[in-house]
């Protein structure tokens, strides 16, 4: 059975920085892609980053370029989100889930875990 | 990047009622179109993709169609269960852009 589960979401001062985790199990964690996807509260759905199932490519969302790092340790079946300079703009459940893609099928996210809570608040 | 409008915003049903959620891209996107269930404090749970393929274990009450910039999610014969919001994802270009959401409530 497939699960994902995220921890390190808390509350950080501005300007801070945290780093979150996503725990898989129940499938052949190096074979997906992994993506972060973040819902600020009361909002819709955003679209943060994708890693490679082999992390040798990585994609960000414009809004968190350059401050947000995807990364993955597929002997630990981990995945990572070290996100640096948070903001207000930033609190949010994050929720990390995997990626299916075919060349007929296209893609999409088929397993989703719980989710994270971030508040950027002084 | 691609934008995704949905309509309506907010839909008000009854047990039975068949219902419908448009979802327009701001430029073509072929088949590369996802729909997926919310309910509140849970994760998005995948109900269609490629535009128009169930998920397994989606029942059959849920149908999606459309190509290029206009979708449909169809649920025919509304359930108790299926009161939540449902919102649209294209997955045609990198960022893979969310539409804001339909909720679709009792009457």
């Amino acid at each position: 059975q497939v699960h994902l589960v995220e921890s390190g979401g808390g509350v950080v001062q501005p300007g801070g920085s945290l780093r979150l985790s996503c725990a898989a199990s129940g499938f052949r964690f190096s074979s997906y892609a992994i993506h972060w996807v973040r819902q600020a509260p009361g909002k819709g759905l955003e679209w943060v980053a994708v890693i490679w199932h082999d992390g040798s490519k990585e994609i960000y969302a414009d809004s968190v370029k350059g401050r947000f790092i995807i990364s993955r340790d597929n002997s630990e079946n981990k995945l990572f989100l070290q996100m640096n300079s948070l903001g207000a703009d930033d609190t949010a459940i994050y929720y990390c889930t995997r990626g299916v893609w075919s060349a007929t099928m296209g893609a999409y996210f088929d397993y989703w875990g719980q989710g994270t809570l971030v508040t950027a608040s002084s | 990047d691609i934008q995704l409008t949905q309509s309506p915003s907010f839909l008000s049903a009854s047990v039975g009622d068949r219902v419908s959620i448009t979802c327009r891209a701001s430029q073509g996107i072929s088949s590369s179109l996802v729909w997926y269930q919310q309910k509140p404090g849970k994760a998005p749970k995948l109900l269609i993709y490629a535009a128009s393929t169930l998920q397994s274990g989606v029942p059959s009450r849920f149908s999606g169609s459309g190509f290029g910039t206009e979708f449909t999610l169809t649920i025919s014969g509304l359930q108790p269960e299926d009161f939540a919001t449902y919102c649209c994802q294209q997955v045609e270009t990198y960022p893979f852009t969310f539409g804001p959401g339909t909720k679709v409530d009792i009457k």
